[in-house]
């Protein structure tokens, strides 16, 4: 069984268009994020639920929102679509908010045409 | 704020060669200390961790050692393979940072045989 798994793998989709991915987690754990990997291969943070609660936003345009319906779960919806939104999109999940290590999904690959 | 920084790639190294993955962290209070490993086209895995000072963390031939004194975290393999080809990622985790994990950009490994 896939721990964290996310889906699409591979999402192309135009300029002003809406998508979501979806995340889900079989960990058992309390604590979901979502990170962006960009073109340079660069890991930011962009969001984290705690038992369905948002805790961390870390200044994402407010074209994406996160939603925990619950703490297995968490979708991430884009709203009108950029090119600048093209990038790799991971789904990550952890025991708690402590410093321990987060597990990942295998991504998701957003292509903005 | 806290960061990470991780010696510049790519990294060419011939198969049972010596590996140095170099990284250096800032960051306040105590954080623990992970490397993750991206294979072509997958997500992230954990590869190692450690979470106070001098710990060392090991697996798959893979050594790291948390050195408070140096805000160091090098990763070091004794003999590497073809299959080790990837890009490492060193990171951080605050212990009051919501589980938030910081990355450096990423040291791409090709191994040749």
């Amino acid at each position: 069984d896939t721990a964290v798994s996310q889906t699409p793998k591979y999402l192309v989709t135009q300029m002003g268009n809406d998508k979501s991915i979806k995340c889900e987690q079989n960990l058992g754990h309390d604590t979901m994020y979502w990170y962006k990997q960009d073109s340079k291969k660069f890991l930011k943070i962009m969001f984290s639920y705690n038992n369905k609660e948002l805790i961390i936003n870390e200044t994402v345009p407010n074209r994406f929102s996160p939603k925990s319906p619950d703490k297995a779960h968490l979708n991430l919806h884009i709203n009108s679509l950029e090119l600048g939104d093209s990038a790799v999109y991971f789904c990550a999940s952890s025991i708690g908010t402590g410093n321990t290590e987060a597990f990942f999904g295998q991504g998701t690959r957003l292509t903005v045409v | 704020g806290d960061s990470v920084t991780q010696m510049e790639g790519p990294v060419t190294l011939s198969e049972e060669a010596f590996l140095t993955i170099n990284c250096t962290y800032t960051a306040t209070g105590y954080p623990s200390l992970f490397w993750y490993v991206q294979y072509p086209g997958e997500g992230l895995q954990l590869l190692l961790k450690a979470t106070k000072a001098d710990d060392k963390g090991s697996n798959k031939g893979f050594e790291a050692t948390y050195r408070k004194e140096t805000t160091s975290f090098h990763l070091e393999k004794g003999s590497v393979q073809v299959s080790d080809s990837a890009v490492y990622f060193c990171a951080l985790n605050g212990r009051f940072e919501g589980g938030k994990l910081i990355f450096g950009q990423g040291t791409e490994l090709s191994v040749k045989p």
